[in-house]
């Protein structure tokens, strides 16, 4: 079982449609990821919270809004997407300890699908 | 920016049999650190091994051990007594650090599509 726990497993939904892509994790862990992975390719960091904060942001569209309401929620707010915004989307945390490589731990994901 | 190279599109083995997967990097920062990770037909991220950079010793877990080349850049992964389960993709990723953040941000190879024959 995964300790990184994913909602919903499978998404469909429209262009118009607004969703809500679910993380959570009770390691206690204080860094929160959001990846985007393609079909055959590994996954694209979107973006980083530590201690509920984001820090890092790789250059995503707006229609992509990232939140995290406390240190065990992760949620990812989907709005307007385009077909090629199809995707396996992964959550992962890890601890923070400076530079001492913590590792990543995965969720399942969220297979998505703009119709 | 931090590289990662997987040379290795598919690979084959047999069950039993010893497999090498092959990672190189290209970085001008001193102190990282690689990791490899499978993720099964099941979707999940999962760690397979840690290699600190600082540390000559090669790391190992079970049936796995890497063989870590600093000079060279490389970053290979083999996989002794394969199993069935072992069937996979394995991503070869690199750390780098954020400055302004207190951790670390994963760069992916392409990944090596290993499957195992009965």
């Amino acid at each position: 079982d995964t300790e990184v726990t994913q909602t919903p497993k499978h998404l469909v939904m429209g262009m118009t449609n607004k969703k809500s892509l679910k993380c959570e994790q009770h390691m206690g862990h204080r860094a929160m990821y959001w990846y985007k992975q393609k079909a055959k390719k590994p996954p694209e960091l979107m973006f980083v919270y530590s201690y509920e904060k984001l820090s890092i942001n790789e250059s995503v569209p707006s229609r992509f809004s990232p939140e995290c309401p406390n240190s065990s929620l992760l949620n990812l707010h989907l709005h307007a997407l385009q077909p090629e915004d199809s995707a396996l989307y992964l959550c992962a945390s890890s601890q923070v300890r400076g530079r001492s490589g913590q590792p990543q731990h995965f969720g399942d994901g969220t297979r998505l699908s703009i119709l | 920016a931090q590289t990662v190279t997987q040379s290795q599109p598919e690979m084959s083995v047999q069950e039993a049999e010893t497999v090498t997967l092959s990672c190189t990097y290209d970085t001008s920062e001193n102190n990282y650190y690689l990791f490899w990770y499978k993720q099964p037909p099941s979707r999940q991220m999962i760690l397979v091994i840690r290699q600190e950079a600082y540390k000559q010793q090669n790391a190992t877990e079970n049936r796995f051990s890497v063989n870590f080349q600093k000079a060279a850049k490389s970053f290979s992964l083999k996989i002794s007594d394969s199993q069935l389960g072992d069937t996979a993709m394995y991503f070869c990723a690199f750390m780098s650090f954020n400055t302004n953040f207190g951790n670390e941000k994963l760069t992916f190879g392409t990944g090596t599509r290993l499957t195992i024959i009965p």
